[in-house]
């Protein structure tokens, strides 16, 4: 059973540039949420993904958007990036109970 | 609206002291509760979950305890280890989707 993953592990964008990070959940897991953790903050929830459909999203702009693959990895894009987006994404992979996180995306925006 | 708070924000203790997290919420309508443990930079790894019918659970040196009625968990480490340092964030459920709300995590240090 493979763990989740995700790439890149550091990324440096500048104001205003489009950014596309990637995870691949655990094995089996259908279900696939992103959060953002700005520093010294817990996990804030984006939105989730089930079976390719968005399932949810928390309180984040259009801007921040996302895809599920057949084989249930998954994208978050953020377009027009701000400096407040600066933040360890992370996204965590379910399928029921326990949930299973990845090791997280530092993005800087300049 | 869920609240999860964590106090205190940060804790120093000297190896082999226990230690005792505390996390609160406003809303008892919660499906689970789990304990994450981040290093510096890093993902979070699942410590232990507890479902809403359950009253503690424990794995190893650790045990958590969940009272939904007064909106309370509290994580218990036996024994610190130097190895603990890290920070501890307890999230709750409010759904049968798993989507997590966090507390702000409380930062520990054990000192050899």
């Amino acid at each position: 059973e493979t763990g989740v993953t995700q790439s890149p592990t550091h990324l440096i964008k500048t104001r205003g540039q489009q950014v596309t990070l990637r995870c691949s959940s655990q094995s089996g897991h259908n279900t696939v949420s992103w959060y953002q953790q700005a520093l010294g903050q817990g996990p804030q929830f984006i939105f989730q993904y089930y079976r390719e459909e968005e399932n949810g999203r928390g309180n984040f702009p259009p801007r921040f958007s996302g895809l599920q693959f057949p084989n249930y990895s998954s994208e978050l894009n953020v377009n027009a990036l701000e400096l407040d987006d600066s933040a360890l994404y992370l996204c965590a992979s379910w399928t029921g109970g326990e949930q299973f996180f990845g090791p997280g995306t530092r993005l800087t925006v300049l | 609206k869920q609240e999860v708070t964590q106090i205190p924000a940060a804790l120093s203790v000297p190896e082999g002291e226990n230690l005792v997290l505390n996390c609160s919420f406003t809303d008892s309508a919660i499906y689970n509760l789990q304990w994450f443990r981040q290093d510096p930079g890093k993902g979070l790894t699942s410590l232990l979950l507890i479902q809403s019918s359950q009253r503690e659970q424990t794995s190893g040196r650790l045990n958590a305890s969940l009272d939904k009625s007064s909106g309370r968990s509290t994580l218990y480490i036996a024994a610190s280890q130097p190895g603990d340092s890290a920070t501890y964030l307890c999230a709750v459920t409010t759904d049968s989707w798993g989507k997590l709300q966090f507390g702000a995590g409380t930062q520990v240090v054990v000192t050899p």
